[in-house]
């Protein structure tokens, strides 16, 4: 088993710009949920999901959205990048709503 | 809504002492988890240990063990024999079991360094 995966680690991008964050994970999880972690604020979260076919909004959805078209794959795509996105982010999943959830390894998104 | 609130920014402790890191939550509902997370400097988010609100017996994995005081909304962590890979950041987190879909509410953390 893989667990939960993230890609890219490390990403830069320019005002304006879009782009998506991977996250799959190999354990059949029903529950994967986005995260974003800035410095002295903890963890938050910014959207979640309950199953394929069904999203919904976190604390701090603005600027993010997101799909679940398989169990796999939960992408987390920045619309048009702003410096207040500068964070890293983390990718969770868990069987049900209320196991435990097991984190990916995170990637730092840094908006110029 | 509920919150998490960690208030001790940073923490040192000397190799093989204990330490005890502070939790507290608000909330108004009866059933509910709590967790603290380890986040190492490779960044990776760790369960440490998990506690459910109906319980009443205190969670313990190994040398991890919580105070749990649901009447007074405290959540702490005692480390014992502390080692040098305990340092990291410590999270405490906090999940509704009513109407929350299984999401976490995390506090700010704790900077943990032990020191040999």
């Amino acid at each position: 088993n893989a667990g939960v995966t993230q890609t890219p680690k490390f990403q830069v991008l320019k005002t304006g710009q879009s782009m998506t964050l991977q996250c799959a994970q190999d354990m059949n999880h029903e529950y994967m949920s986005w995260y974003r972690q800035d410095p002295g604020m903890g963890l938050r979260l910014i959207h979640y999901s309950v199953g394929a076919g069904i999203t919904d909004q976190g604390e701090v959805p603005n600027g993010y959205n997101v799909s679940r078209s398989t169990t796999e794959d939960f992408p987390l795509r920045l619309l048009s990048a702003a410096p207040s996105q500068t964070s890293v982010y983390f990718c969770a999943s868990s069987w049900r709503n209320y196991n435990e959830q097991f984190f990916g390894p995170g990637t730092r998104l840094t908006v110029l | 809504a509920q919150t998490v609130t960690q208030s001790q920014p940073e923490m040192s402790v000397q190799e093989a002492e204990t330490v005890t890191l502070s939790c507290t939550y608000d909330t108004s509902e009866n059933n509910y988890y709590l967790f603290w997370y380890k986040q190492p400097p490779s960044r990776q988010m760790i369960l440490v240990i998990r506690q459910e609100a109906y319980k009443q017996q205190n969670a313990t994995e190994n040398r991890f063990s919580v105070n749990f005081q649901k009447a007074a909304k405290s959540f702490s962590l005692k480390i014992s024999d502390s080692q040098l890979g305990d340092t990291a950041m410590y999270f405490c987190a906090f999940m509704k079991l009513r109407g929350s879909q299984g999401n976490l509410i995390f506090g700010k953390g704790t900077k943990l360094s032990v020191k040999p």
